[in-house]
């Protein structure tokens, strides 16, 4: 049973290109949550998502920053307009369902360079 | 809102015990987790409490007191593949909040 696949493992960008960053969760899991890692810091929540809707993005910025989970295909995380500040590692983890006790399962992440 | 607290690092001696503690403060409580990250790779799920008490799986156990809102992380037998950074997070009504992790480094 494949993880969590992320690609591209690193993506380098110059100020003010796009970022788009995939992740395909594991088989049967139809829960995808992004977060953002600094170097040396914790993981920051983004955003959640179950199939073809959003259920909480409070943790992601307003502007420049989108994700979706479509009905077929990987869930993908845009980055408009690149600024340094966004150099970052970038994880997706999904899990089955709701439930409490459910624990994330963590791809190996996107590290995003912005020159 | 969440907050979570862990020590930054520790340090600990191959074939030792060690103890890495979490306090929280949250709006909801719905479980919390333990995940140990290699650095550069992902996190991987270590424990899960939800009810208080100590959960034992083989080196590794977790503890939760649910009033105190403080958990442990203990690791026995230390060994030096341990060495990485653990992370406790909070279960609210819908997040799983990180904290900022503590990395532990085993020395020979």
């Amino acid at each position: 049973n494949a993880g969590v696949m992320q690609n591209p493992r690193h993506l380098v960008r110059r100020r003010g290109q796009e970022a788009r960053l995939r992740c395909s969760p594991m088989k049967g899991h139809s829960h995808v949550y992004w977060y953002r890692q600094l170097p040396e810091e914790g993981l920051k929540f983004m955003v959640y998502l179950q199939k073809e809707n959003i259920i909480d993005e409070s943790g992601m910025p307003k502007e420049r920053f989108s994700a979706e989970f479509p009905k077929e295909g990987p869930s993908i995380l845009r980055i408009q307009q690149v600024v340094r500040g966004d150099s970052a590692a970038y994880f997706c983890a999904s899990s089955p369902d709701r439930a409490n006790n459910s624990p994330l399962h963590f791809g190996n992440g996107t590290r995003l360079t912005v020159t | 809102g969440q907050n979570i607290d862990q020590p930054t690092e520790m340090t600990a001696t191959e074939g030792a015990i060690v103890q890495i503690n979490c306090t929280y403060q949250t709006s909801g409580f719905n479980g919390l987790f333990w995940y140990q990250q290699h650095a550069g790779e992902a996190p991987t799920f270590l424990s899960y409490n939800v009810l208080d008490g100590l959960e034992e799986k083989g080196r590794f156990s977790s503890f939760l007191s649910r009033s105190k809102g403080y958990s442990y992380l203990l690791l026995k037998e230390l060994q030096m593949k341990d060495s990485a950074s653990y992370l406790c997070a909070v279960r609210d009504r819908v997040q799983l909040t990180f904290g900022s992790g503590t990395q532990l480094t085993v020395l020979p």
